[in-house]
């Protein structure tokens, strides 16, 4: 069964980067993208980007242009997500989920990003 | 970047009955939009796809209508595992999506 695992919960200084990885499992992970979907704390659904695990292609949300960078390393079919000089609106869970053309049918557990100093 | 409004903010429904969510869009996103639906500590669960096809094992009482900028999501007779978060999504610009701010549903 498709399985996307996150790393653990992160807490980062104002201005310090975090780097989140999400390990997929029972599918070929070149066949299909990954993106990346924040949520702050008691708000909404937030697109943060989309990487093309099959040739590393990316398009990222506009307003996280220049701070955020995703990559994939598909000798361990695992996508990461780095995001630099984090503020404290960046606190928020950040879900992986796979791409099947747009919509999401599988997603990550969540990774918790805390930014406080 | 195409908007996403989802309305009402909160419904309040009793179980047994049926609930409406609305999403427009900004511009037509055609028949490119997904509904999900996310309870408290949990990832999003993807209810709806091509605006109107359902998800693997989601049930016959979801269903998705509308294309173009005016969508809806109807919840035919309400269970009580049916309160939660609804998100619509559009994915009309591969790969360059966006959410609607979330319809909560809740007990009346």
């Amino acid at each position: 069964q498709v399985q996307l695992v996150q790393s653990g919960a992160e807490v980062k200084k104002p201005g310090a980067s975090v780097k989140v990885s999400c390990k997929a499992s029972g599918y070929t992970f070149t066949s299909y993208g990954i993106s990346w979907v924040r949520q702050a704390p008691g708000q909404g659904l937030e697109w943060m980007g989309w990487i093309s695990a099959y040739n590393g292609n990316t398009n990222y949300a506009q307003k996280l242009q220049g701070r955020v960078t995703m990559t994939t390393d598909t000798s361990t079919s695992t996508a990461y997500m780095e995001l630099r000089s984090l503020r404290s609106d960046d606190t928020a869970v950040y879900y992986c989920a796979r791409d099947q053309g747009g919509y999401f049918q599988h997603w990550g557990q969540g990774t918790l990003v805390t930014v406080s100093s | 970047e195409i908007v996403m409004t989802q309305s009402p903010a909160t419904l309040s429904v009793s179980p047994g009955e049926r609930a409406t969510l609305s999403c427009r869009a900004s511009q037509s996103v055609s028949s490119n939009l997904a509904w999900y639906q996310q309870k408290p500590g949990q990832a999003p669960r993807l209810l709806i796809y091509g605006a109107s096809t359902r998800a693997t094992g989601i049930p016959a009482r979801f269903s998705g209508s509308g294309s173009g900028t005016e969508f809806t999501l109807t919840i035919s007779s309400l269970q009580s595992e049916d309160f939660a978060v609804y998100y619509c999504q559009q994915y009309n610009n591969w790969p360059l999506y966006t959410f609607g701010q979330g319809t909560k549903l809740e007990i009346k």
